[in-house]
């Protein structure tokens, strides 16, 4: 099945830094890509639509100038949570469509990165 | 909030007994899928049900949809211990984005060997 990497796995940063997580599909070209966010022991919340070669869509209540979403080619995401702050904390997963696999409607993700901000 | 609901939160079973799930969702929807997440990992994909199916059979697993009640289950027969994992339900509200996944609470499963 398609393969979807994201890096890094986990991080640590000091409260005031930026922190860049990449999303790459590796074995198919992915159009548009899904960064989610993910509390302890919650669902999923979807943050932003990731749209290669164009702006992001940004889901209410996100910020976008907080988290900024370059999507530069068919292969590759990336998430920058810009001046971080301790309740930035969790857990960031991308996710991506197989346009190969058109009508199945199956999102793979990567396998997270955990953000920790001190 | 789009967000379905899932129910139990947590179950735990023992090694060969069956584990059922269920999710609730607001909207109308095209789809119904379902992953599972082992813990601090990413989603696996299980299956997907489309609003005009009814029942859904892949291995151990069989999925419902009750497009009516905007209720779905997840039944895994035989359950393992490897089955030990968070499954979520995810839809994609009709008339939305094909890939815009709503995901549900989800249930903690723990099968004890």
């Amino acid at each position: 099945g398609a393969v979807v990497s994201q890096h890094p796995s986990r991080v640590i940063c000091k409260s005031g830094t930026s922190v860049k997580i990449e999303c790459r599909s590796l074995d198919f070209q992915a159009t548009t890509m899904f960064w989610y966010r993910q509390f302890p022991k919650q669902s999923l919340m979807l943050m932003a639509t990731s749209n290669e070669g164009s702006k992001a869509t940004y889901e209410q209540g996100v910020e976008k100038d907080k988290f900024l979403i370059n999507h530069a080619s068919l292969t590759l995401s990336t998430l920058t949570v810009t001046s971080a702050h301790p309740e930035d904390s969790s857990f960031y997963i991308c996710s991506a469509r197989d346009e190969g696999l058109a009508n199945t409607g199956e999102l793979f993700f990567g396998e997270g990165s955990r953000l920790t901000v001190l | 909030s789009q967000q379905g609901e899932e129910d139990p939160q947590a179950l735990s079973i023992q090694e060969g007994e069956n584990a059922t799930m269920n999710c609730s969702y607001k909207t109308s929807i095209n789809n119904l899928q379902w992953y599972r997440q082992n813990s601090g990992r990413g989603l696996v994909h299980l299956i997907l049900i489309r609003s005009n199916e009814r029942e859904k059979h892949s291995g151990r697993l069989r999925v419902t949809l009750d497009t009516s009640k905007k209720s779905s289950s997840l039944l895994i027969t035989a359950s393992r211990a490897a089955d030990t994992a968070s499954y979520f339900c995810a839809t994609v509200p009709y008339g939305g984005a094909t890939n815009k996944l709503i995901f549900g609470t989800g249930t903690l499963l723990a099968v004890q060997p």
